[in-house]
């Protein structure tokens, strides 16, 4: 199964500060990788998709980059109400595979 | 709009069977997409269980395949989660999810399944 390595697990960051987490295969995945935000209690949302392609309805700050191995959801400018885990997904082997996560929270 | 709404029991005996099912509105599951279940513990990350095809087709997680089985009601418009012999390790959040091009657009607001004697 494809590993998929997200750093940081964790940050703090300020409302505006710009927020990057990368997201690492452990093996090429060409393009097929999606991020997805989640809040407590809440299922995941879909924010980027095919590695770089902002899903409709996601504010622009909100940007997706890369492709292979490495990979990096950028929030240009961070919002009180961006403050959640991050996760990354890839679909280009079954098993389906996740990042650990990113938990990014208030400064 | 999608929306997804799975539903079953809260609490399931250890060794026994879990059953799931995820009733679709706003769109028919023969449009010829894969739909996703997944998983999350509490506290931890998420996991995925298997897809399965409008087909009938599915691909489920080699760590869970001995003990997995999704199926499609095309009639109802839903789908369901078979997970046999459970144990705590089980006991997790389940969701249902759309699958647009491997990517999953719309989920379910997830149903906690607690495994306990």
């Amino acid at each position: 199964a494809i590993q998929l390595t997200q750093s940081p697990s964790s940050l703090s960051a300020s409302v505006g500060d710009r927020v990057t987490i990368t997201c690492r295969a452990s093996q090429g995945v060409s393009s097929a990788l999606a991020w997805f935000q989640q809040k407590p209690g809440k299922a995941p949302k879909l924010l980027i998709y095919d590695a770089s392609s902002l899903e409709t309805g996601v504010p622009r700050r909100f940007s997706g980059s890369g492709s292979g191995t490495d990979f990096t959801l950028t929030i240009s400018s961070l919002q009180p109400e961006d403050f959640a885990t991050y996760y990354c997904q890839q679909f280009n082997n079954f098993p389906l595979t996740f990042g650990g996560g990113t938990k990014v929270e208030i400064k | 709009q999608v929306q997804l709404q799975e539903s079953g029991p809260g609490l399931v005996k250890p060794s026994e069977t879990l059953s799931l099912t995820c009733a679709v509105s706003g769109y028919s599951i023969s449009s010829g997409d894969y739909w996703g279940w997944f998983r999350q513990p509490p506290g931890k990350g998420l996991e995925w269980i298997g897809s399965i095809y409008y087909g009938g087709r599915a691909y489920y997680n080699p760590t869970l395949k001995s003990r997995v089985t999704m199926s499609l009601d095309t009639s109802n418009n839903q789908l369901s989660l078979r997970l046999t012999s459970v144990t705590a390790a089980d006991t997790a959040v389940y969701y249902c999810a759309k699958d647009r091009n491997g990517n999953f657009d719309f989920w379910g607001q997830g149903t906690l399944v607690t495994v306990s004697s």
